[in-house]
């Protein structure tokens, strides 16, 4: 069965500071990987999508890495500000023709002041 | 990318009435999906909605009390039907293009409250 982990669950970090969110998957065979970020009462927003050949993409202070081999990815934001208080959201798709991805429970972010 | 609005953004409803929820894009795309994310929960897939023919469902979703319309490319209906208040929740909207990269798009979503 494919399933996408995430951890931590939340996480509280101050302002300024850089953190690290992660995840692990068992979706086979593996086509892409993408990290959304869902403010409070919006739709998912993509920050990025890596393919298998990819380790490493950026968007901004948002930096995902990918290792394809232990099917893990992580999402490392810099700098952090009060506006990436979100929920950040691990997907990962399948190849083979179908575009049903698996979705993680998603990282609950907040930034104090 | 693709733009997908979705109406109403949200609504207050009572116990065992229905309500649709529309979402149009602004691009034809190849696929559209409707989800539904309950507080603090990731996205839960519905169904596929399929255009011309029915709705692909998930396991737990019935096309009785989700139904859904895809009658071009661009736009979708989803129903839900003879509500209760365990239907509240959040309804997401989502497209994919294999032109646009195999990207997938979310609509705003619909926030649905059942007094």
């Amino acid at each position: 069965k494919n399933q996408v982990e995430q951890s931590p669950q939340s996480l509280i970090i101050l302002e300024g500071k850089n953190c690290t969110l992660q995840c692990n998957y068992t979706v086979s065979p593996f086509s892409n990987l993408r990290w959304y970020k869902q403010d409070t009462g919006r739709g998912p927003v993509s920050l990025t999508i890596m393919t298998f050949s990819e380790n490493t993409k950026s968007n901004g202070r948002y930096t995902a890495t990918l290792d394809a081999d232990t099917k893990q990815s992580s999402l490392h934001i810099t700098a952090s500000q009060l506006s990436d208080s979100a929920s950040y959201i691990c997907v990962v798709s399948a190849s083979g023709g179908s575009y049903i991805p698996t979705f993680g429970r998603g990282t609950s972010l907040i930034v104090h002041p | 990318s693709a733009v997908i609005s979705q109406k109403p953004s949200r609504d207050i409803c009572q116990r065992g009435t229905s309500l649709t929820i529309q979402c149009q894009v602004d691009s034809q795309v190849t696929m559209m999906f409707w989800y539904r994310q309950q507080p603090g929960q990731s996205l839960t897939l519905i169904a596929t909605a399929n255009q011309g023919s029915e709705a692909t469902y998930e396991s737990g979703f019935v096309i009785d009390k989700f139904p859904i319309s895809r009658p071009n490319l661009t736009f979708s209906t989803l129903t839900v039907s003879n509500m209760s208040p365990e239907d509240s929740s959040i309804y997401l909207c989502s497209a994919t293009e294999r032109e646009l990269g195999g990207e997938l798009f979310f609509g705003e979503g619909s926030r649905l409250t059942v007094l």
